[in-house]
């Protein structure tokens, strides 16, 4: 069964400090990649995807994500947070022939002001 | 996101009574989904639908009953509530998996008692 692993329950960071969380999957074939975020109390938008091409895709809000595919990973990166980021972050996962998402456990991060 | 409306947006059920969750759409999009969001477990998908009349079981579809009658609505079932259904249901729609993005609804939070 494909999975998708977020190693980062909780990341606390002071404003204007860099982000990296981490994604990994399981499954080998072809994947489509996305981020999402919950911001307190709102649904999941979309932040990023991949789906082909160069592999370091660039966000809204100034987040990006770089997709390496040998170590089947996913991380999201972000040169500088503000307190604004604070939200819940959830890499999912489609393989390509699939019609559902997989979801990471997500992870919350904090920015301190 | 006003394209995807879930009703009720709370409720408390006592154990072993039934409800109905709603959601409904107004984007014309084939596919919709139901997830619940536990802590720490981040997005599980119950059911789904990939179009008029027809559903598929997802994740956990244990408990849970779809309809999908109507292309605009698709009905979330519990027959028999269990404390373990206390989460956070959302409905999620997209057109295509060739653009990827779902839409979530807001939200609907369930207590079992």
């Amino acid at each position: 069964a494909q999975s998708v692993s977020q190693h980062n329950h909780h990341v606390i960071l002071s404003e204007a400090a860099s982000l990296e969380l981490g994604c990994n999957y399981s499954y080998g074939g072809t994947v489509n990649l996305f981020w999402y975020v919950q911001y307190p109390g709102q649904h999941l938008q979309l932040l990023l995807k991949y789906f082909s091409g160069d592999p370091l895709v660039k966000g809204i809000k100034g987040f990006e994500a770089e997709f390496i595919k040998s170590k089947f990973s996913f991380n999201l990166r972000k040169p500088s947070v503000q307190w604004s980021d604070t939200a819940e972050y959830f890499c999912a996962v489609n393989r390509g022939s699939a019609r559902q998402l997989t979801f990471g456990s997500g992870t919350q991060l904090t920015v301190l002001p | 996101n006003a394209g995807v409306t879930q009703t009720p947006k709370f409720r408390v059920l006592k154990t072993g009574q039934s409800m109905t969750l709603l959601c409904a759409q107004d984007m014309n999009h084939e596919y919709m989904y139901w997830y619940r969001q536990d802590p720490g477990m981040g997005l599980r998908l119950i059911h789904y639908s990939v179009g008029e009349g027809t559903t598929a079981k997802g994740e956990v579809p244990d408990g849970y009953n779809v309809s999908r009658l109507k292309k605009q609505n698709f009905l979330l079932g519990l027959e028999s509530a269990a404390p373990s259904q206390t989460s956070v249901y959302f409905c999620a729609i997209t057109d295509s998996f060739n653009t990827g993005e779902l839409f979530f609804g807001e939200g609907s939070r369930l207590t079992v008692l």
